[in-house]
């Protein structure tokens, strides 16, 4: 059965700093992995997929790695601004799908 | 494109009392997902569907759960009788195909009183 960790499950940056969300994983026969964030009240918005044959994914500000092997992906967050501020989701998709439960991201003005 | 399609928004009901949620899929989508979201958690999988047929349920309360999805697009979920600790927030998901990028509807925000 996948595990799925999300660290930090709580950040709080200043506007304009570059940051990193980390995401584990225990089973590495996946398909792909998705990014998404939440805002509070809302359903889930898809930011980023990266296939397993793939190492990283990069859209706009956002970039996300993935090393299957090691059961680990990162999501790069260059730049960042208060409209940022959500939380961050992320789902291993293999024989079952799994997600973690988020880390709270809130960018200070 | 119109997005995944849920009502209704907010439900508000008793415990033992019954209920039912619906979700239209993006056109075209051949999978469609349910989750139960607990306040701090992530997601969870209740059933996936792919096209008519039931993929994976493991983690559905059968004894009180119950989903389907007629004709391969609309889908429903029910609730038969509620209990206090469903109180959650329930996710609808498609996408073309299995293990293809999810996307999410709005949600029902379910409380069970």
């Amino acid at each position: 059965k996948q595990e799925v960790t999300q660290i930090p499950a709580a950040l709080s940056v200043p506007e304009g700093e570059n940051l990193v969300l980390n995401c584990s994983f225990t089973d590495s026969a996946i398909y792909n992995l998705q990014w998404f964030r939440q805002d509070p009240g809302k359903g889930l918005t898809s930011l980023l997929l990266i296939q397993s044959s793939q190492r990283e994914q990069t859209s706009g500000r956002l970039n996300a790695s993935l090393d299957k092997s090691s059961g680990r992906s990162t999501l790069y967050i260059a730049a960042s601004q208060p409209g940022d501020s959500a939380t961050y989701l992320c789902a291993p998709s293999g024989n079952d799908m799994r997600f973690g439960a988020g880390t709270r991201l809130t960018v200070k003005p | 494109e119109a997005g995944v399609a849920q009502s209704p928004r907010y439900k508000i009901i008793e415990k033992r009392q019954s209920v039912a949620f619906w979700c239209n899929p993006i056109s075209g989508h051949a999978t469609l997902y349910w989750y139960q979201q607990i306040l701090g958690q992530g997601p969870k999988l209740l059933i996936q569907f792919q096209n008519n047929g039931v993929v994976d349920d493991s983690q559905l309360p059968k004894d009180r759960f119950s989903a389907e999805r007629l004709k391969g697009v609309d889908s429903t979920l029910k609730i038969q009788p509620a209990k206090l600790e469903d109180s959650a927030v329930y996710l609808c998901a498609s996408s073309l195909q299995t293990s293809y990028e999810q996307y999410f509807g709005p949600g029902t925000r379910l409380t069970v009183t």
